[in-house]
């Protein structure tokens, strides 16, 4: 089945950590690849975006992800966490098997630490 | 400030009752997807309305339903509602790649 899976719900880090999240999906052909964040009572932002290429993406807040077509999978990092990082993820997929609906991925809660 | 306004920004109603939600796209844009996001998911696609149609529809009963007006704002009608409608509903704006979500509505049904 069509999905978009996101392996970690929950991480916890200390400032300056380096952070991956991952991102799966199963979709075939072409695909459109998208991270947003949800700050604490805030509106879900786009963080970054992917439509083709350069697989290495950057976005705001010193935040990167890479697509790597063979694995299916459209990870996000960041060098260096700050407390300000504590939101929930949301990795998304706009397939064109699946017309113009973004897929969501579950989410991934991060709550870094002072 | 996201571009997309939705109003109400919470609600409560009662199991069995109908709901209208309302939403203004960002300047420029012209496609007006709604999600919902129950409690610890993501958000879930619903429909999407451009040029005033539903373009697409996501895997929801048809007491879920929308309009668009000509000045591309957009509303979701839920009919029948159940406990399990509680969520937060989403609308996003498209003018190009990507969408712009507004901040959502609330809905808690008791």
């Amino acid at each position: 089945a069509q999905s978009v899976s996101q392996h970690n719900h929950h991480v916890i880090l200390s400032e300056a950590a380096s952070l991956e999240l991952g991102c799966n999906y199963s979709y075939g052909g072409t695909v459109n690849l998208f991270w947003y964040v949800q700050y604490p009572g805030q509106h879900l932002q786009l963080l970054l975006k992917y439509f083709s290429g350069d697989p290495l993406v950057k976005g705001i807040k010193g935040f990167e992800a890479e697509f790597i077509k063979s694995k299916f999978s459209f990870n996000l990092r960041k060098p260096s966490v700050q407390w300000s990082d504590t939101a929930e993820y949301f990795c998304a997929v706009n397939a064109l098997e699946a017309g113009y609906a973004l897929n969501f991925g579950k989410g991934t809660s991060l709550l870094v630490t002072p | 400030d996201a571009g997309v306004t939705q109003s109400p920004t919470h609600l409560i109603k009662t199991r069995g009752q109908q709901v209208t939600l309302r939403c203004s796209p960002k300047s420029g844009h012209d496609t007006v997807s709604w999600y919902q996001q129950a409690l610890g998911q993501g958000p879930q696609f619903i429909f999407q309305y451009y040029e005033e149609e539903e373009r697409q529809r996501g895997n929801f009963p048809d007491r879920f339903s929308g309009h668009q007006f000509p000045n591309y704002s957009s509303e979701l009608n839920v009919n029948a509602l159940l406990l399990g409608d509680s969520a937060l509903y989403l609308c996003a704006s498209t003018g190009g790649k990507g969408a712009f979500f507004g901040q959502g509505t609330r809905l808690t049904v008791v």
